[in-house]
Formats: structure tokens, sequence, C-alpha cells
């Protein structure tokens, strides 16, 4: 059985500060690793992928993956209240199956 | 643009009725997805589809079909409704094996 795990939250914030979300994934053989936001009554968006070890920038998000760790997180700088949502982690093993695990989610409060 | 669409965006019915709700992408993508999303467990595969006539069991595919006649449609079936399959369902869409983008999502109530 494939596992994501994430700390369910909430996770609060003060407006400006770093929002840092953690995952773990059981399956070692995991390729691709996503985050999706979810706001309240919306669907899940896809905000980042990463596929490789180390550190992937886009504006004020940054992904980091430790493969040997099965372990990735989500880094938010300068957070702000629009980013108050939950943050889903999913994981993608490969292996000619499309589907993807989902952990349930951590949710995140930006304080202002 | 291409986009997802799910219908009807809310849906009550009662227990013991047959239930369908729609999925449509105009991306034309081969693979699709049917998700239900509950407190307390997230996201949980349903059904997929890798291209027409091809349908899948996901995680928790008890008590619902689906079938793939065009690569446009996956419609989920609810075939009896028990209240215990009230939830919000999402469908998603995707053309590389892991990308999957997200339909607005349909609200069901089975009383």
């Amino acid at each position: 059985q494939k596992e994501v795990e994430q700390n369910s939250g909430p996770l609060s914030v003060p407006e400006g500060a770093i929002a840092s979300l953690n995952c773990t994934y059981s399956d070692r053989g995991s390729q691709s690793f996503f985050w999706y936001r979810q706001y309240s009554g919306k669907s899940p968006e896809l905000i980042m992928f990463i596929y490789s070890n180390g550190d992937k920038e886009d504006g004020r998000f940054t992904a980091q993956l430790n493969k040997a760790s099965q372990y990735v997180s989500l880094l938010i700088r300068d957070s702000q209240p629009s980013d108050s949502a939950t943050y889903l982690c999913a994981v993608y093993s490969g292996a000619g199956s499309y589907q993807l695990t989902f952990g349930k989610g951590t949710k995140l409060s930006v304080i202002p | 643009d291409a986009e997802i669409t799910q219908s009807p965006r809310h849906k009550i019915t009662e227990t013991g009725r047959q239930v369908t709700l729609a999925c449509h992408q105009t991306w034309n993508h081969n693979n699709m997805f049917w998700y239900r999303q509950d407190l307390g467990h997230g996201l949980r595969l349903i059904h997929y589809s890798y291209g027409v006539h091809d349908t899948n069991k996901g995680e928790v595919s008890d008590g619902y079909s689906v079938s793939r006649s065009n690569t446009e449609d996956l419609p989920l079936t609810l075939e009896s409704a028990a209240s215990s399959q009230t939830s919000v369902y999402f469908c998603a869409s995707s053309e590389s094996p892991d990308t999957q983008y997200f339909g607005p999502g349909t609200r069901l109530t089975v009383l």
C-alpha cells in the first residue's frame, strides 16, 4: 500500500514569514512529486512539481526533494493571506501506472 | 481555452437511485480520473481510463462504474446511491503520465 503522509495542521504563520509544508512517502521507487493548492470549496490546483533531488524554485515557492529520506517539502516565502489554503502532496510511482497517490493535505493559515 | 467541466455542480438524490455525474474535457487528453474527497480521507481514486473503451478500478470503486466512449467524456455512475457516497467528486485529466488537472467538482448528497 503506497502511502503519502502530511501533517494535517492547521499550520499558522504570520504574513511575510516562510511557511514550510512537509510530506513523506512510502514507495521508494516514486518518480515524480507534486504540490497542489486547494482553496475551501474549490478544486485542487497544481502549483509545483519536482522530479530530481534538490530544490526547485518558482517565484515565492520552492519545492525540495530528498529521495534518500523519502521526503518532499514546499516552502512559501513572504507568505500572504491569499496563500491560506490546504496544500496536497501527491506522488507518482511510475511503473506504467498514471495514478497519483495523494496525502490528506495540510491546512495553512497566513495571519495578517 | 481548453478546460475540464463537471455537471451537475450540486446534486441531491435519494438512497437507491441511480445517479450519473458528467465529466467533459477539451484538452484531448487520453487519461481521465474520478476521485472522491472526504474529510479525513483526502482524495481517493474511484476509476480511471487511459483511452477510449479503457476503464480501470481504483481504490474505492465499489458501487461506481464508468464508461469511455470518446476521448472527451468519462461519466461516473452510482448504480444505487448510498448515504456513504455523499461526498465531493472530482474529475481530472492528463496527457503526461503524472500531471493531472482537475475539474471544479460535484457535491453529491444522498439522503
